[in-house]
């Protein structure tokens, strides 16, 4: 099957700084790509949903100022997380899907650890 | 928008029995239902998806059933093996809304 990566798959930070995690799919190409993030013991929640070459659908609740979402290519979209605090720690997950394909492959993840 | 809810949340069988986890959508405009395997630390991977023009699929010893006019989908592993204990999630997505809406996930245990 498709292949989706994630780099890096975690991270430490200070409170304050930015951090950006990339998602990479390796063998086809992604006109989208969805990022999602997961707390402990919980479900997967869509931030936003990117098509390459244009903004960012963000969800409703989701800061697009605080997580920056940019998917320049067919094969790489990344967030950035800005001003990181405590409460974004957090596993963040992305996805791609090929054309009008329904299927999605999933990232491995990147957790996110704010001190 | 789509809701999706799932049943149990969690799941302990023994070894060699079948498991069972049902979900339910609210969008009848979806017609994607794919099931996901979540081990610790790790993404999702996709195990089994049905559409709604089909109403059940069998993969070896897992299945999925789908009663578009009740609107629930169901997972059912048979022979369940201790490799099988993990999180699973179901999820909904449509043609116009191609993200996919996840239930809230069911850790299955299976004992040896």
């Amino acid at each position: 099957g498709a292949v989706v990566s994630q780099h890096p798959s975690r991270v430490i930070c200070k409170s304050g700084t930015s951090v950006k995690i990339e998602c990479r799919s390796l063998d086809f190409q992604a006109t989208t790509m969805f990022w999602y993030r997961q707390f402990p013991k919980q479900s997967l929640m869509l931030m936003a949903t990117s098509n390459e070459g244009s903004k960012a659908t963000y969800e409703q609740g989701v800061e697009k100022d605080k997580f920056l979402i940019n998917h320049a290519s067919l094969t790489l979209s990344t967030l950035t997380v800005t001003s990181a605090h405590p409460e974004d720690s957090s596993f963040y997950i992305c996805s791609a899907k090929q054309g009008a394909e329904n299927e999605q492959f999933f990232g491995p993840g990147t957790r996110l650890t704010v001190l | 928008g789509e809701n999706v809810e799932q049943h149990p949340s969690t799941l302990s069988v023994q070894e060699g029995d079948s498991a069972v986890i049902k979900c339910t959508y609210s969008d009848s405009a979806s017609n994607y239902f794919p099931w996901y395997k979540q081990e610790l630390g790790k993404g999702p991977q996709l195990i089994i998806d049905i559409r709604s023009n089909v109403g059940e699929k069998k993969d070896q010893r897992i299945a999925v059933t789908l009663n578009k006019t009740a609107k629930h989908f169901s997972l059912h592993i048979t022979e369940t093996q201790p490799e099988d204990s993990a999180v699973y999630f179901c999820a909904a997505s449509n043609e116009g809304r191609r993200a996919l809406t996840f239930g809230s996930g069911t850790r299955l245990q299976v004992q040896p």
